[in-house]
């Protein structure tokens, strides 16, 4: 158990559902992130919460919706997808984000496996 | 934008011999940090390097960060199986507010 819980841990999802993914840390962080891995780009920024904030969207495409209502919690809307959204979605948090450069270190949760069918 | 770049992509040795995987960044890095991934697993820290120059050992690990600080290598002496697994190397991004991450060398050790 690394302090960041993710579910569901599999996911099979047709194109045209609506589903979710969570992710809780109980570390006491404030910044969130979602990393895509798949065999193509492995480990793929797509999204940055720090203090709820969003900072960062890496060009992400609008059928995933994300929303950070706490620091403790973060969730990854997922709507009309395609089969090559089928990935390992990761989640991750650290203390904080600065832009002073200096980075923290993420604590990554154990992933969903999700398929577009 | 700033890239991370990771070479091999992946490497098969023997247990007991060497391993190298060099991280190479297109800007300079304020710092890098290395995370490990075993087969199936997540990427789990292993370490951060900050000033130029600089070597930290983790028992038979060797991390440098170049003088430049744009390029980084991770060696580990004397394989074992246990160290089966992809081994990414991450640098900020150009807002300075996530980590972006190399592609990773996948090491696999035979006994």
């Amino acid at each position: 158990e690394t302090g960041v819980t993710q579910t569901p841990r599999h996911l099979v999802m047709g194109m045209t559902n609506k589903k979710s993914l969570k992710c809780e840390q109980h570390l006491g962080h404030n910044a969130m992130y979602w990393y895509k891995q798949s065999a193509k780009k492995p480990l793929e920024l797509m999204f940055v919460y720090n203090f709820k904030e969003q900072t960062e969207n890496n060009s992400v495409p609008s059928r995933f919706s994300p929303e950070c209502p706490n620091s403790s919690h973060l969730f990854l809307h997922l709507h009309t997808l395609q089969p090559e959204d089928s990935a390992l979605y990761l989640c991750a948090s650290s203390q904080r984000v600065t832009g002073t450069g200096v980075s923290n270190v993420l604590t990554f949760g154990a992933g969903s496996r999700l398929t577009v069918l | 934008g700033q890239q991370v770049m990771q070479i091999p992509q992946y490497q098969h040795v023997q247990e007991g011999e060497d391993f190298t995987t060099y991280c190479n960044s297109s800007t300079t890095l304020s710092n890098i940090q290395w995370y490990k991934q075993r087969p199936g697993g997540h990427p789990v820290f292993l370490i951060q390097l900050v000033k130029s120059g600089e070597v930290k050992k983790q028992k038979r690990l060797t991390f440098q960060f170049g003088e430049a600080k744009k390029n980084s290598s991770l060696h580990i002496t004397a394989t074992q199986t246990t160290d089966v697994g992809t081994y990414f190397c991450a640098g900020l991004s150009n807002s300075g507010y996530a980590l972006n991450f190399g592609k990773g060398t996948s090491l696999l050790v035979t006994p």
